[in-house]
């Protein structure tokens, strides 16, 4: 299995809409990452959840609400989008904490493409 | 704060040919410093890494050296493949003692190879 697993891999929403995105981790890693991919620009750190708390909220709009229930998944949960929204959704996961630089390499999901009409 | 400066793209090149990507950054103190690869309907992948000046990381026939004088960790290949044809993203990673979350991208350099 993949280290990193997100599902759906696309999504097609409705702005009225409600949806989640799912991403789990089998690498035993305790922060997992939101990513905001558009086409032609750069790529958006969305939410960090480090040990099951949220450590980062780069001002992300209140329709989209993430959840870490363990550190294994990590849900993006969405409500009334709109078209601008459509995107590639990255979830990563990393292990921080302790000695050693090569503990903040992040790996990464396939993604879930959305599309909001 | 941390920026990371690649060229733009896109990037054609013929099967065998050299590969250059630029890559600039801009950080206080000492960056970790990453490339990585995102073939066409997939995630990131790590490519390669360097955590410290003269560093050179190297994988799939790929390298790149961290050059702290003049802030760069440009991307090379000696002979590209129609397979390497992706979107490349140089990136970086502070360094705060314990680790640290975030991560500063490039915008991406898209790479096309053709037979």
């Amino acid at each position: 299995e993949t280290g990193v697993t997100q599902t759906p891999r696309h999504l097609v929403m409705g702005m009225t809409n409600k949806k989640s995105l799912k991403c789990e981790q089998h690498l035993g890693h305790n922060a997992m990452y939101w990513y905001k991919q558009s086409a032609k620009k750069p790529l958006e750190l969305m939410f960090v959840y480090s040990l099951e708390e949220r450590v980062e909220n780069n001002s992300v709009p209140s329709r989209f609400s993430p959840e870490c229930p363990n550190s294994s998944h990590l849900f993006l949960h969405l409500h009334t989008l709109q078209p601008e929204d459509s995107a590639l959704y990255l979830c990563a996961s990393s292990q921080v904490g302790g000695a050693g630089r090569t503990k903040n390499i992040q790996y990464f999901g396939a993604g879930t493409r959305l599309s909001v009409l | 704060g941390n920026s990371v400066t690649q060229m733009e793209g896109p990037v054609t090149l013929s099967e065998e040919a050299f590969l250059t990507i630029n890559c600039t950054y801009t950080a206080t103190g000492y960056p970790s410093l990453f490339w990585y690869v995102q073939y066409p309907g997939e995630g990131l992948q790590l490519l390669l890494k360097a955590t410290k000046a003269d560093d050179k990381g190297s994988n799939k026939g790929f390298e790149a050296t961290y050059r702290k004088e003049t802030t760069s960790f440009h991307l090379e290949k000696g002979s590209v493949q129609v397979s390497d044809s992706a979107v490349y993203f140089c990136a970086l990673a502070p360094y705060s003692g314990a680790g640290s979350y975030q991560l500063t991208f490039g915008k991406g350099t898209k790479l096309s190879v053709i037979p």
